[in-house]
């Protein structure tokens, strides 16, 4: 178990650009989830997969961000046209429904500027 | 529309005392609390939780209470540590452990002076 990876840790883009980003989850883990943290606040749910499934989004989920996750594994998470109000930190979590609490286990986070 | 409030940015304490950490919420649908601890550059990591029909759960040195009627929980460390000093967030889900859409809180910032 070598924990939930995001790639890259950070990205640098300038405005109009489009940017994706990797997450890789714990490999027993069935439930993904997107999360995006801004300065001062805590993280706010953007889309959740069971599988290859997407079963929710997040009204902040604007038409310019898509995820997906192909086979039920890996899963990445674009942004099109970005827009300086998308600078945040951008968080990958899963989670296995029979563990114990089923807490979710964050990766480190991909931290997006835009200039 | 903040279903899950911790109203303190921030609480200083003296190692080796009592940290009591607070959080609110709105949502009287939300059954299942966790509290999350985050260190700077790194992702929140899990701490501790409890079920909507339990008031209290204890893990170590810390303990969370809730109390439903004040839709009120509280993270309590003690004794604290240098190495507590993180941000905490309080969460909550509907539909238990298993619920998918865990709502946080902004943090409470934690600082355990040696």
């Amino acid at each position: 178990d070598t924990g939930v990876s995001q790639n890259p840790r950070h990205k640098i883009t300038k405005r109009g650009q489009n940017v994706t980003f990797r997450c890789d989850p714990i490999s027993e883990h069935n439930r993904l989830y997107w999360y995006r943290q801004t300065l001062g606040q805590g993280p706010e749910f953007l889309t959740y997969f069971q599988n290859e499934a997407q079963l929710e989004k997040s009204r902040l989920l604007s038409d310019r961000f898509s995820a997906e996750r192909p086979k039920g594994s890996f899963s990445t998470l674009e942004i099109q046209r970005t827009e300086q109000g998308d600078s945040a930190m951008y968080l990958c979590a899963s989670s296995y429904p029979g563990e114990r609490n089923s807490p979710l286990h964050f990766g480190n986070g991909t931290r997006l500027t835009v200039t | 529309d903040q279903q899950v409030k911790q109203n303190s940015p921030s609480l200083s304490v003296q190692e080796g005392r009592i940290s009591i950490l607070n959080c609110d919420y709105t949502n009287s649908m939300f059954d299942y609390f966790l509290w999350y601890k985050k260190y700077p550059a790194e992702g929140p990591t899990f701490l501790i939780s409890i079920s909507s029909i339990k008031d209290k759960n204890e893990d170590g040195r810390f303990t969370v209470f809730l109390n439903k009627s004040a839709k009120h929980l509280s993270l309590h460390i003690v004794p604290s540590q240098p190495g507590d000093s993180a941000v905490y967030f309080c969460a909550a889900t509907e539909g238990g452990a298993g619920g998918f859409k865990t709502i946080f809180g902004a943090g409470t910032r934690l600082f355990v002076k040696a």
